[in-house]
């Protein structure tokens, strides 16, 4: 399964809804579909595990959706902390596959 | 929390093996966890390497499945990676982390590894 990330990069501001897009090549199970955060020079951070499910100490600004092939992180209203990279990954067949990675930057 | 620390070599030869350790803490290796290795090549995206289980169960990216071997060590909490034959293509930041409910729970700081000569 080959996930597709959408856009590459989005600029926008603090407080601004960001919406992130996570399309898998074939339909998914829910709850093999996650997010991670990623800021320069750090380890990934998990952020939503089972399209929905929050990780622990994850805000609940952050937020997950989707099914099938379509899946989006959706963080409602942008603190400065939260421009990053941001990855879906899914597991299946006993492999975690990411996608590309999308790079919210600050506008 | 469990909490994870890399260590090994941060220069590996071309054709050498790179060799990697996890020391696990803040929880056993032998709990229920899955326990992985994930690397991310400069300025690129996240690759799965494998995963080990405690009883010794292995899964492997296809893709490194020839040049990999992942290991555990009960004694130690700790479980280790092996790459062989690399390249520079090898070079890359590797993650160890401990896996959750389909996805990757919690992850160590990571540390380079250089394929140079």
């Amino acid at each position: 399964i080959v996930l597709t990330q959408s856009p590459g990069t989005l600029s926008l501001s603090p407080g601004e809804r960001a919406t992130l897009s996570c399309r898998a090549s074939q339909s998914v199970s829910s709850t093999y579909l996650s997010w991670y955060q990623q800021k320069h020079g750090q380890a990934p951070r998990l952020l939503i595990y089972g399209t929905y499910n929050r990780a622990s100490g994850i805000p609940d600004r952050f937020s997950g959706s989707g099914s099938g092939t379509d899946f989006t992180l959706t963080i409602s209203r942008l603190e400065p902390e939260d421009f990053a990279v941001y990855y879906c990954q899914h597991y299946g067949s006993s492999l975690y596959t990411f996608g590309q990675g999308t790079k919210l930057e600050i506008k | 929390q469990v909490q994870l620390q890399e260590s090994g070599p941060g220069l590996v030869k071309p054709s050498g093996t790179l060799s990697l350790t996890c020391a696990v803490s803040g929880g056993s290796i032998s709990g229920t966890n899955w326990w992985s290795w994930v690397r991310q090549p400069p300025g690129k995206g996240l690759e799965y390497i494998g995963e080990i289980y405690h009883s010794g169960s292995t899964n492997y990216n296809p893709s490194l499945k020839s040049r990999v071997t992942i290991s555990v060590d009960k004694s130690k909490n700790q479980f280790s990676l092996n790459l062989n034959s690399v390249t520079a293509a090898d070079t890359a930041v590797y993650y160890c982390a401990a896996n959750g409910y389909y996805c990757i729970e919690h992850w160590g700081q990571g540390t380079l590894v250089t394929v140079s000569s």
